[in-house]
């Protein structure tokens, strides 16, 4: 267990949802990461945040994905009206600073 | 553009050694490399950095040729435990996101 948490573990969705994931990371780390990975893919990076600041948004796939920090703490993500193709394995990742990420379990969605 | 690693694949059995290559177009200021288990998190093994420091851990070495903009993971007297797919992460100089490459599969049989 890396201490970074993400829930759900399992989302299965009808498509034209909407969907919200959650991240807590490691308590002290300011910075905190989506990727999303695709079966037998490396993680894809979409977004991150240095405390409540998004700093880097222009990898999110399409503007139906949407990320937030608000309080520097727990980041969510989520995507609106979901397709079959956003079916993947989400994860999480936050560092101290510009450093080691440590990554949760991920969120797996499936859209059917 | 993603890093490209080599091998795809590879199977190992219990002792044998292993290299994983990555290899990026583009100069880097650093190399991550993790380990994944199926369902699981990756689970961070090895940074390596422009000028040469390294963190990671102790039974796990590797290199980052700077002017080649190339690493390599070096996995000795490999262990059933080892077993799972490894990426690497690379960082350019101007960012602060890791591109991963697509993985190399590492099976270590009994």
């Amino acid at each position: 267990d890396t201490g970074v948490s993400q829930n759900p573990r399992h989302k299965i969705t009808k498509r034209g949802q909407n969907v919200t994931f959650r991240c807590d990371p490691i308590s002290e780390h300011n910075r905190l990461y989506w990727y999303r990975q695709t079966l037998g893919q490396g993680p894809e990076f979409l977004t991150y945040f240095q405390n409540e600041a998004q700093l880097e948004k222009s990898r999110l796939l399409s503007d139906r994905f949407s990320a937030e920090r608000p309080k520097g703490s727990f980041s969510t993500l989520e995507i609106q009206r979901t397709e079959q193709g956003d079916s993947a394995m989400y994860l999480c990742a936050s560092s101290l600073g510009k450093n080691i990420q440590y990554f949760g379990a991920g969120t797996r969605l499936s859209v059917l | 553009q993603q890093p490209v690693q080599s091998p795809q694949a590879v199977i190992l059995r219990e002792g044998e050694d292993a290299v994983i290559n990555c290899s990026s177009s583009k100069a880097l200021y650093s190399v991550h490399w993790y380990r994944q288990k199926h369902g699981e998190a990756p689970v961070f093994l090895m940074i390596l950095l422009k000028g040469g420091e390294q963190k990671g851990h102790e039974k796990i070495s590797a290199s980052f040729n700077e002017k080649k903009q190339q690493s390599s993971l070096y996995l000795t007297a490999s262990q059933l435990s080892y077993s799972g797919t490894y990426f690497c992460g690379t960082e350019d100089n101007a960012g602060n996101m890791l591109t991963f490459g697509g993985g190399t599969r590492l099976m270590v049989k009994p």
